[in-house]
């Protein structure tokens, strides 16, 4: 079975720029989250969708993230216009329904220059 | 708010060693504790989780981790270190009420010595 996906594993762009980062959650899993590593600091809780809706938005930063999971299935996460403190690891997440277990993708690195 | 600290963003070990890894967790209602590991260029991985009963589990790769309510501790510890263990280790807590945001201590990344 597969894992958690996530795309681009690297990207570098400059200040200014646009980045979607894209996740592919394990199947059937209707639980996905959004959380963002910054260089040194803990990994950081940014959304939670429920299918196809925003169950908790509350961690992201401001409003040049956006989060959509057109369908209950991939999720993007687009970053527009990027600054240098966007900077970090995201990582994509998903559960089943009531489980505790949540798994990991392996991160997507983002340098914004 | 639900807040999880990790003693020590650095810990050195010889192959062989315990290793002791500390983390505390500051809710009044015990949470669901968890235990994950990143190893370089890859993602997290769950090591082991405490939801309830015995409250000494044991994870993979030999880790186990004992949760004390007294203490709001879920240290983890592995009787002797592998090479293979050097990594980064998160603790990690959710709240017991089902809903599933999950709160991350800063990270220790544990280091063998040969």
């Amino acid at each position: 079975e597969a894992g958690v996906t996530q795309f681009p594993s690297h990207s570098v762009i400059e200040k200014g720029q646009t980045v979607t980062l894209r996740c592919d959650p394990i199947s059937g899993h209707d639980n996905l989250y959004w959380y963002r590593r910054v260089m040194g600091k803990e990994i950081k809780f940014l959304l939670h969708f429920v299918k196809e809706s925003k169950q908790d938005e509350s961690g992201m930063p401001n409003n040049r993230f956006l989060a959509e999971r057109t369908g209950g299935t991939y999720s993007t996460l687009k970053v527009q216009p990027a600054e240098l403190e966007d900077s970090g690891v995201y990582f994509c997440a998903s559960s089943q329904d009531r489980s505790h277990t949540i798994y990991f993708g392996e991160g997507s690195w983002l340098t914004v220059v | 708010a639900q807040s999880v600290t990790q003693l020590g963003s650095h810990v050195s070990v010889s192959e062989g060693a315990l290793v002791l890894l500390r983390c505390n967790y500051s809710s009044s209602v015990p949470p669901y504790l968890f235990w994950y590991v990143q190893y370089p260029n890859q993602g997290l991985q769950l090591l082991l989780k405490y939801t309830t009963g015995a409250t000494l589990v044991k994870g993979i790769n030999g880790f186990e981790a004992e949760f004390k309510k007294s203490e709001t501790s879920f240290h983890l510890t592995k009787p002797s270190a592998h090479m293979s263990d050097a990594a980064e280790y998160f603790c990690a807590a959710m709240n017991s009420g089902g809903y599933q945001k999950v709160t991350f201590g800063i990270g220790t990344k544990l280091q063998v010595i040969p």
